[in-house]
């Protein structure tokens, strides 16, 4: 198995910019979870999906964030206008639903807006 | 809410030392525990788990007991290495969802 598979591994922006964040989840596995990781704040839920469902945003900052999962195997998070302060390395996680199951994370994304 | 509750880092030994982490936790309900590690510029990965009291997780020589009474999942390792050196991070479940509640992390540097 490839395991969760992030892409782009690095992004460089400008302020204003649309950015978008890839991941396909383990095959199989039914729950997709987004985190965010800097120094200041350490790891952070954005949100996550059961089924395809978003079940809790409650950690997405603000509007110009929004995440999808069209279908089983896919999932992108968009940030839109990027700002500096997005920066930030944003892994995504796939697991089994249930509360015993481990989260297996992707290799992240490091973001830089500048 | 709930909570977990790390000790501060980063944590220095030499290698060879005896490595304790201090994990506290703040739960409604019976939560299951975790600790992940995450290497310099990976993901996170899965150390061990325990999903009921009393429960001692193990892995690569690292133990972690689930303590009810004293809310508590401590991590150990009677020998370190220098390939121990990463970020640790305790961390608990409390629903079906599988949402984790992570501590802030301790730093792990392991000297020759």
């Amino acid at each position: 198995d490839a395991g969760v598979i992030q892409s782009p591994r690095h992004e460089v922006t400008e302020m204003g910019q649309e950015v978008t964040l890839r991941c396909k989840p383990i095959s199989g596995h039914n729950s997709l979870f987004w985190y965010r990781q800097t120094m200041m704040r350490g790891l952070e839920l954005l949100i996550y999906f059961n089924n395809n469902v978003p079940i809790d945003d409650s950690g997405m900052p603000e509007d110009r964030f929004s995440a999808k999962m069209p279908n089983a195997s896919f999932s992108t998070l968009k940030i839109q206008p990027s700002e500096p302060r997005d920066s930030a390395v944003y892994f995504c996680a796939s697991s089994l639903a249930g509360g015993q199951n481990e989260q297996f994370f992707g290799p992240g994304t490091r973001l830089t807006v500048l | 809410g709930d909570s977990v509750t790390q000790m501060e880092g980063p944590v220095t030994l030499s290698e060879e030392a005896f490595l304790t982490i201090n994990c506290t936790y703040t739960a409604t309900g019976y939560p299951s525990l975790f600790w992940y590690v995450q290497y310099p510029g990976e993901g996170l990965q899965l150390l061990l788990k325990a999903t009921k009291a009393d429960d001692k997780g193990s892995n690569k020589g690292f133990e972690a007991t689930y303590r009810k009474e004293t809310t508590s999942f401590h991590l150990e390792k009677g020998s370190v290495q220098v390939s121990d050196s990463a970020v640790y991070f305790c961390a608990l479940t409390a629903s079906n969802t599988g949402k984790l509640i992570f501590g802030q992390g301790t730093t792990l540097q392991v000297k020759p």
